[in-house]
Order: C-alpha cells, then structure tokens, then sequence
C-alpha cells in the first residue's frame, strides 16, 4: 500500500463546476497535509495546508480532513480553466521533516 | 524575487558524467530540502537540512549523491557517475522552521543520455 494515494485521472470538470480531488493516507501518525499546485513542466505552489479535522476555507479552494478515515480532499469551486493543473496531495508524519507526495491528480477544466 | 532559486534550470549530460545543482533558499529559511520527480509521479524526498547540518537522507540517495549547505545558505547537490536513471527534476525547497510550509524553487531539470 503507497503511503499517499491519489487518483491519476484525468478528472474532467466543466468550466463553473465543483472540483473535487481525494487523497488517502496509510500512516495515522500523520499531522500535517498539504494541497500543491503543479503546471506541466513547472514546479509545486502551495494551495492549502490543513492540520485539523473539519474544513478550511480559502477562496474558490476548501480542503477536508477526516483523520478517523484518513483522508483528506480538495474541492475547488467555480472551476476556471487556469485551474487546469496536476494536484498533488502532501503528508509530513509527527517528528519527520520531509513530505511524502501522491502521484497527483490530473485536473483538466473544460471551457 | 525573493523566492527560492536553483541552477542551472536545465542540465543535459552523458553517462558517467558528474553534475552539481545549485540552490538558493528564501532569505532566512534556515530548513532546506532536496527533491527527485520523475514523469507522472510525485516528487520523492532525497535530503535536509537544517543550517549547515544534513539531518537526514532518503535511502534513494545512492552514494553517488551528496549534499552539502556550507555556511547554512546555499546547497549544493551533487551527482557522480550519472546514469540515465538519474535523469529527473531535481526540486530544492525551503522553510522557516519546524512544521512549517515548504516552499519550492522552479526545479533543475537533468536529462542523461
């Protein structure tokens, strides 16, 4: 079992629409998750950080964590096409430094 | 642009030669950690540190590999005998502190051939 899973994709969403991307962790002692952006050829941006349960609102971008089933997702509302991007789901375990990443989500929004 | 920097951006070598990345955390940031992404997967932790001192090493990092931050700034990432598996992006990203968020440079991107 991989440490981080995501959905490959590609997931298509209609221009407008609501965004949704899933992220399943195996490692229960994980603490901190994070939401990357990541443009064809380019490098992570930081969307959102979440360390609680519950929602974190920012924007257009809510992450939901639900540490008892552990899992954690992105909805992205009024989908534009610049948010046609690889999402990649970040966990970093209490007392480890790095991050462990997914493969990502391959979103592509359709005008 | 006070972000994090890295060179060369791209670095196209032979098998066997060796290549040295070049990064420049934020102003600072005194975590630094070194990344490998290969096409359609997500980047791979190789190594950190903090200040001057390397903490800890993934085991991908073969003996090929090293790193250094001399003086706690800049980090150097160093590749000997490369191989065209070793061909990646090679990610460098930045924190403040302890838990907190890293942030990523634009990437070395290595071709071996």
């Amino acid at each position: 079992q991989k440490e981080v899973e995501q959905n490959s994709g590609p997931l298509s969403v209609p221009e407008g629409a609501i965004a949704s991307l899933n992220c399943t962790y195996s490692d229960r002692g994980s603490q901190s998750f994070f939401w990357y952006r990541q443009y064809s050829g380019k490098s992570p941006e930081l969307i959102m950080s979440i360390y609680s349960n519950g929602d974190k609102e920012d924007g257009r971008f809510t992450a939901q964590l639900n540490k008892a089933s552990q899992y954690v997702s992105l909805l992205i509302r009024d989908s534009q096409p610049s948010d046609s991007a690889t999402y990649l789901c970040a966990v970093r375990n209490f007392g480890n430094e790095k991050l462990t990443f997914g493969t990502g989500t391959r979103l592509t929004i359709i005008p | 642009d006070t972000g994090v920097s890295q060179d060369p951006r791209h670095k196209i070598t032979k098998r066997g030669q060796n290549v040295t990345f070049r990064c420049d955390p934020i102003s600072e940031h005194n975590r630094l950690y070194w990344y490998r992404q290969t096409l359609g997967q997500g980047p791979e932790f190789l190594t950190y540190f903090q200040n001057e001192a390397q903490l800890e090493k993934s085991r991908l990092l073969s003996d090929r590999f090293s790193a250094e931050r001399p003086k706690g700034s800049f980090s150097t990432l160093e590749i000997q005998r490369t191989e065209q598996g070793d061909s990646a992006m090679y990610l460098c990203a930045s924190s403040y502190g302890l838990a907190e968020t890293q942030y990523f440079g634009p990437g070395t991107r290595l071709l071996v051939l």
